[in-house]
């Protein structure tokens, strides 16, 4: 599987919104890119994903390069429940369960 | 939608003793995974069934875990004999189609010691 590379860690004012990297350079023109995010003592939950064009749902935006080497996960207005580890992984078509997940990205958001 | 149930919560053992950890999909999800989730790392995948069938188990330890998922619904992973290295939170998925918007139990945390 293609890797993805996330900052270790970012913070954030609550409110204000947040954009979240990941670099996947090594991306095949099949891969999707998911995005989940693991509260504290609970197991990761689905954010969003794409393939090419950017995504919008209740939760977040997910915003694609068009060279597809790297994408933004937005939280358009952060609150303290957005405290999480954000991860980003690349899978063939839909099969995200078979991904290698990185360590992620540490989202701090203060009040 | 009721979510993924797993059991127990929380497990302490000492080393050399045996495991076992349940996991109840979302009804109707036929694909099922386990993952091993060590302290400050990302999830790493150790098996995914489709139904009642292994689909990828090159990353299970084959040597002491086993996992099963009879009649296709409910999975059990069993670790035998545990090592101190296998303190980590266990984690269940599933979902309706291999790996579309999967959801993730909350986990078992072992300790062994």
């Amino acid at each position: 599987d293609a890797k993805t590379t996330q900052p270790n860690s970012m913070e954030s004012n609550e409110e204000e919104p947040v954009h979240l990297p990941c670099n996947h350079s090594t991306i095949s023109g099949t891969d999707y890119i998911h995005w989940y995010r693991q509260l504290p003592s609970q197991g990761p939950e689905y954010v969003i994903h794409g393939l090419t064009s950017n995504v919008n749902n209740r939760m977040a935006s997910l915003a694609i390069a068009e060279d597809r080497k790297s994408s933004t996960l937005i939280l358009h207005r952060a609150t303290l429940r957005d405290a999480a580890v954000y991860y980003c992984i690349l899978s063939r078509w839909a099969n995200a369960g078979k991904s290698t997940f990185g360590d992620g990205t540490t989202l701090t958001v203060k009040p | 939608e009721a979510g993924v149930a797993q059991s127990p919560r929380y497990k302490i053992i000492e080393k050399r003793q045996s495991v076992a950890f349940w996991c109840n999909p979302i009804s109707g999800h036929a694909t099922l995974y386990w993952y091993q989730q060590i302290l400050g790392q990302g999830p790493k995948l150790l098996i995914q069934f489709q139904n009642n069938g292994v689909v990828d188990d090159s990353q299970l330890p084959k040597d002491r875990f086993s996992a099963e998922r009879l009649k296709g619904v409910d999975s059990t992973l069993k670790i035998q004999p545990a090592k101190l290295e296998d303190s980590a939170v266990y984690l269940c998925a599933s979902s309706s189609q291999p790996g579309y918007g999967y959801t993730f139990g909350s986990g078992t945390r072992l300790t062994v010691v």
